[in-house]
């Protein structure tokens, strides 16, 4: 699975949209980008992934850069629930197998 | 709830002693996960199987964890003659496999402590 590198931490306003980077340089052609948050003290919670084209959901947005060496996540209006550690994981979409990383810590502050 | 279940959820246990979790998956997904997590980490890969075949393994499974998934539904990972460092959240996840694989629904875990 490709590596992925992500912020330790980052801090966002209580309803501005927080921006959550990933980089992926070694990201093969098959390979998906996926995005979790874990709760504290709750298991991780899918929100969103993608090949190589934007998506939304209810939840999210992800941008996939042109190169697909990058992405970010994008949560248009945070709350306070929305504090969780996120985690950016690339694999095959048929692998069985997940990386996570330490993932960014996202605290959103009123 | 038809979410993937795990118990118990908090396990407290002595150094030597053996303990088993159960994971029981969402009904229609046939493949199953285990993950470790401890403090300030992420989750680290333990092994998965589709149905009821065990078809990876991490290196972190040492000889004392054996998972199994008899009928391809509920799973049960067993640890044996416990030690401090196994102390951690131990996590499963399910999916469906094959060509429409989809993202991984997580349990809230089983904690375990080793004293």
């Amino acid at each position: 699975d490709a590596k992925t590198t992500q912020p330790p931490s980052m801090d966002c306003a209580e309803g501005r949209a927080a921006n959550l980077p990933c980089n992926h340089s070694t990201i093969s052609g098959n390979e998906y980008v996926y995005w979790y948050r874990q709760i504290h003290s709750q298991g991780p919670q899918y929100i969103i992934h993608g090949l190589k084209n934007n998506e939304t959901n209810e939840m999210a947005s992800l941008i996939i850069t042109e190169d697909r060496k990058s992405s970010t996540l994008i949560l248009p209006h945070a709350t306070l629930r929305d504090t969780a550690v996120y985690y950016c994981i690339v694999r095959a979409i048929n692998a069985g197998k997940s990386t996570f990383g330490d993932g960014t810590t996202l605290t959103v502050k009123p | 709830d038809t979410g993937v279940s795990q118990d118990p959820r908090h396990k407290i246990t002595k150094r030597g002693q053996n303990v088993t979790f159960r994971c029981d998956p969402i009904s229609e997904h046939n493949r199953l996960y285990w993950y470790r997590q401890t403090l300030g980490q992420g989750p680290e890969f333990l092994t998965y199987f589709q149905n009821e075949a065990q078809l990876e393994k991490s290196r972190l499974l040492s000889d004392r964890f054996s998972a199994e998934r008899p009928k391809g539904s509920f799973s049960t990972l067993e640890i044996q003659r416990t030690e401090q460092g196994d102390s951690a959240m131990y996590l499963c996840a399910s999916s469906f496999g094959g060509q429409r694989n989809t993202e991984a629904f997580f349990g809230q875990g089983t904690r375990l402590t080793v004293v």
